[in-house]
């Protein structure tokens, strides 16, 4: 994913609702796409990855979903709390490969 | 165990001075990256090492050279700053297996160029 610049795609949600974060990626030949959370002043931190044959992978209040078809990742949060206040980032890796490639980024904000 | 750790944390530069962004880790890990984030973007990769001894050019190479110095330290030098390298650079490692996707990162170095 390429960046569009100073303003980061945002995403706000009310506390215990569910968040839905979607990411498009490009490349046909990536095998396994992953999630990172970025905290403020931070660095990333990996959350969850999902091999390219797989369509759905479950981990820890959250769910990655894969649908190749469309080229479209998204990661779901159940019970969003405001520890979850982040920036989450997507990336791909091809096979082989020992370097990701890192999506734009989409900033979630936490009602309360 | 430390993991990832980076000095300096913050550093002002002026325009053609040169320094070197350290990076260490203690886990025994085989790859090492250096990454920058410019404001409210991603991640973009400048240089990484697949494992000791080698190096590889990322994403965004121009204006930087790296040395990976043993298993455990891997820096990145800016030999001419310029003010398009004001960013934050991260490092981070991982262990060799291709399949294996958790990167560890640094807390980041924040350089200004002015």
């Amino acid at each position: 994913g390429e960046s569009v610049g100073l303003h980061l795609p945002t995403l706000s949600v009310q506390e215990g609702d569910n968040s839905i974060i979607n990411c498009a990626y490009s490349n046909s030949a990536s095998d396994y796409f992953i999630w990172y959370k970025q905290e403020s002043g931070k660095g990333p931190q990996f959350i969850i990855d999902i091999r390219s044959n797989m369509d759905k992978r479950q981990g820890q209040r959250v769910t990655v979903l894969l649908n190749k078809t469309v080229k479209h990742l998204s990661l779901q949060i159940a019970a969003t709390q405001p520890g979850d206040s982040a920036v989450y980032f997507c990336a791909e890796k091809t096979q082989g490969a020992q370097k990701l490639v890192f999506g734009q980024g989409t900033r979630l904000t936490i009602n309360p | 165990n430390a993991g990832v750790t980076q000095t300096p944390k913050f550093q002002v530069l002026k325009t053609g001075q040169s320094m070197t962004l350290q990076c260490a880790q203690d886990m025994n890990h085989n790859s090492m990256y250096w990454y920058r984030q410019d404001p409210g973007m991603g991640l973009r990769l400048i240089y990484y090492s697949a494992s000791e001894g080698t190096t590889d050019k990322g994403e965004v190479p121009n204006g930087y050279n790296v040395s990976r110095l043993n298993k455990r330290e891997f820096s990145l030098r800016l030999e001419s700053a310029a003010p398009s390298q004001t960013s934050v650079y991260f490092c981070a490692s991982k262990p060799g297996q291709s399949s294996y996707n958790e990167q560890f990162f640094g807390p980041g170095t924040r350089l200004t160029v002015l």
